[in-house]
């Protein structure tokens, strides 16, 4: 009874490489996030999607790019991975409207080599 | 901009000491206010959250208060377990939007 998954866990590649991260929640939230966690435990938002619908877009490489199949799934697909791309991806989902409590998933640690 | 400080850790601490950590934050208008919590190995769990000046939040023995006047959310809790040890992050949401910016965090390490 996970509130909010991702798969994989652990997700070591080469660099070049394309890669996708799965998230998927089963709280009947709206809004969806992906974070990115670097090696000093500083964390920023990259997308947020409310519905299907991109809502925030930082400013990240368009490597990055997130799909949401329904508003229970929000993926990210990097394409060409690099070195710096190496961090801990954490989804999080939340019900509709501001402030709002916001549910986060394990993460998934990404290594590029 | 919008922005938020934490003190740097470690912060190590007998078991049943009292906690603070610091927190101020940059915001255009009137933000809202989060801490959350990063146990080892886990994602980010909400502890607590203001939304208005003078707002005090609080959970599980934690506490910290919206104060407009100084910019500043610090957390507080009276008597500290070897089970809080964690990573801290303060947050605040501005208004009229879903997103939060997260300060750096802050280890603390609780010992026995």
């Amino acid at each position: 009874d996970t509130a909010v998954s991702q798969t994989p866990k652990y997700l070591v590649t080469q660099m070049g490489n394309d890669k996708s991260i799965k998230c998927e929640q089963n709280l009947g939230h709206d809004t969806m996030y992906w974070y990115k966690q670097d090696s000093k435990k500083f964390l920023k938002i990259m997308f947020s999607y409310n519905n299907k619908e991109l809502i925030i877009n930082e400013t990240v490489p368009n490597r990055f790019s997130p799909k949401s199949p329904d508003k229970a799934h929000l993926n990210l697909h990097i394409n060409s991975l690099e070195l710096g791309d190496s961090a801990v991806y954490f989804c999080a989902s939340s019900r509709k409207g501001i402030h709002n409590e916001q549910f986060f998933g394990p993460g998934t640690r990404l290594t590029v080599l | 901009g919008n922005s938020v400080t934490q003190m740097e850790g470690p912060v190590t601490l007998s078991e049943e000491a009292f906690l603070t950590i610091n927190c101020t934050y940059t915001a255009t208008g009137y933000p809202s206010l989060f801490w959350y919590v990063q146990y080892p190995g886990e994602g980010l769990q909400l502890l607590l959250k203001a939304t208005k000046a003078d707002d005090k939040g609080s959970n599980k023995g934690f506490e910290a208060t919206y104060r407009k006047e100084t910019t500043s959310f610090h957390l507080e809790k009276g008597s500290v377990q070897v089970s809080d040890s964690a990573v801290y992050f303060c947050a605040l949401s501005p208004r009229n939007t879903d997103k939060l910016i997260f300060g750096t965090g802050t280890r603390l390490q609780v010992f026995p």
